[in-house]
């Protein structure tokens, strides 16, 4: 399977607990984004990488998020001291893009489900 | 502010009964419009993208259509396997990330 992966596909925690979820975007995809989404709502932004650089972060983005990308390929976001408000389903998204100005489309992981309890 | 809109928030068809989705948006300078399908509990689809005004995309009994303001998504003689969550989604420019904007999606549902 060539498409994105991400692991776990779900995650129980209770509340304070650190979290770490994985996503293996690709492989010849150079941006890697990730997005939260709450029920009945569209995917919200949280971050992107362009190869290994972290380029920008949403306000949605408290301090106990943390993403990293080493060496420009797997993802990883962290979730510190985790709060029940962090429940969510957290997607993880690959691209291709050559050409400036031009937006290629998102191909989506299967998500990681985050119960904090 | 950058804005998208999806209507209605929920569809019911009976099976063969064609219908459309649409998606309006509001955001400077649109560099291209995504359409995403959703099942319960997965990750987006990808479905279409579309770039300028008066483009149309097919797929199976979907078509794609974009205008200046909004998209139509074209639901012809739909299936129960077409249930599911429809997205929109169109990309920010202003820092050239390409980060997505979704609209709150459009729950389908198709009835034999």
């Amino acid at each position: 399977d060539t498409g994105v992966s991400q692991n776990p596909r779900h995650k129980i925690t209770k509340r304070g607990q650190n979290v770490t979820f994985r996503c293996d975007p690709i492989s010849e995809h150079n941006r890697l984004y990730w997005y939260r989404q709450t029920l009945g709502q569209g995917p919200e932004f949280l971050t992107y990488f362009q190869n290994e650089a972290q380029l920008e972060k949403s306000r949605l983005l408290s301090d106990r998020f943390s993403a990293e990308r080493p060496k420009g390929s797997f993802s990883t976001l962290e979730i510190q001291r985790t709060e029940q408000g962090d429940s969510a389903m957290y997607l993880c998204a690959s691209s291709l893009v050559k050409l400036r100005g031009l937006y290629n489309e998102q191909f989506f992981g299967p998500g990681t489900r985050l119960t904090v309890l | 502010e950058d804005q998208v809109t999806q209507s209605p928030e929920a569809l019911r068809l009976q099976e063969g009964e064609s219908s459309s989705l649409n998606c309006s948006y509001t955001v400077s300078g649109l560099r291209g419009l995504f359409w995403y399908r959703q099942d319960p509990g997965k990750g987006p689809e990808f479905l279409f993208t579309l770039y300028s005004a008066g483009e149309e995309k097919e797929k199976e009994r979907l078509k794609a259509t974009l205008t200046k303001k909004e998209s139509f998504l074209h639901i012809t003689a739909p299936k129960p396997e077409d249930s599911a969550t429809y997205l929109c989604a169109v990309p920010l420019i202003y820092n050239q990330g390409g980060k997505l904007i979704f609209g709150q999606g459009t729950e389908l549902s198709v009835k034999p």
